[in-house]
């Protein structure tokens, strides 16, 4: 079956300094690769897509790219900010229409 | 535009209560996908619905967890004779259909049982 994993946090950074979220994905098909983000008491928000290999995604300074040769779809920023703090989510989606998530990744923001 | 909706944001239940946990789709969404996130864990599918029709349950636990989607009105999630283990943050997504893999996610019902 798929699976998605990412790296266990918290991930506690000063602000201004360089995000690196790992993700690597196992998926029978060719899935399409997501990253969520979500805020203490919200919902998820999709931060960012990609929907085949070598795809980068990006949004609000974040990027993605879509590694088929290591099944990898990590995120980063070159330079996060306060208001960046938040649990951070890897997904993909396959043939079946629903979204296998990573376990999480907080990441923490300090002034 | 509305997003997707939910409702009650927060739900109290006393063990072997049921709960009922309300989803409206964001306008022109056709699919509904309920998912829960236990405390510290990632989100897991729990089901996939169309308008009137079940399309896959796969996540649903078998026993007192049931799922539809009326023609009209909103996707209604009831948990029968709820146990401190249904305690999770229950997220609904909606996407336009088949081949629009984006899923919109709605703000969550958050289910304490007592």
């Amino acid at each position: 079956g798929n699976s998605v994993t990412q790296m266990e946090g918290p991930v506690t950074l000063s602000e201004e300094a360089f995000l690196t979220i790992n993700c690597t994905y196992t998926a029978t098909g060719y899935p399409s690769l997501f990253w969520y983000v979500q805020y203490p008491g919200e919902g998820l928000q999709l931060l960012l897509k990609a929907t085949k290999a070598d795809d980068k995604g990006s949004n609000k300074g974040f990027e993605a790219t879509y590694r088929k040769e290591t099944t990898s779809f990590h995120l980063e920023k070159g330079s996060v900010q306060v208001s960046d703090s938040a649990v951070y989510f890897c997904a993909l989606i396959d043939a079946g229409n629903m979204l296998t998530f990573g376990g999480g990744t907080r990441l923490m923001v300090k002034p | 535009n509305a997003g997707v909706m939910q409702n009650p944001r927060h739900l109290v239940r006393r063990r072997g209560q049921e709960a009922r946990l309300r989803c409206s789709p964001m306008k022109g969404h056709s699919h509904v996908y309920w998912y829960r996130q236990l405390p510290e864990e990632g989100l897991k599918f729990m089901v996939y619905l169309q308008k009137e029709n079940i399309i896959d349950e796969s996540g649903m636990p078998k026993e007192r967890f049931s799922a539809e989607f009326p023609k009209e009105g909103p996707s209604i999630l009831r948990i029968q004779q709820v146990v401190r283990g249904d305690s999770a943050a229950y997220f609904c997504a909606s996407s336009p259909g088949t081949g629009f893999h984006e899923q919109y996610f709605g703000p969550g019902t958050r289910l304490t049982v007592t």
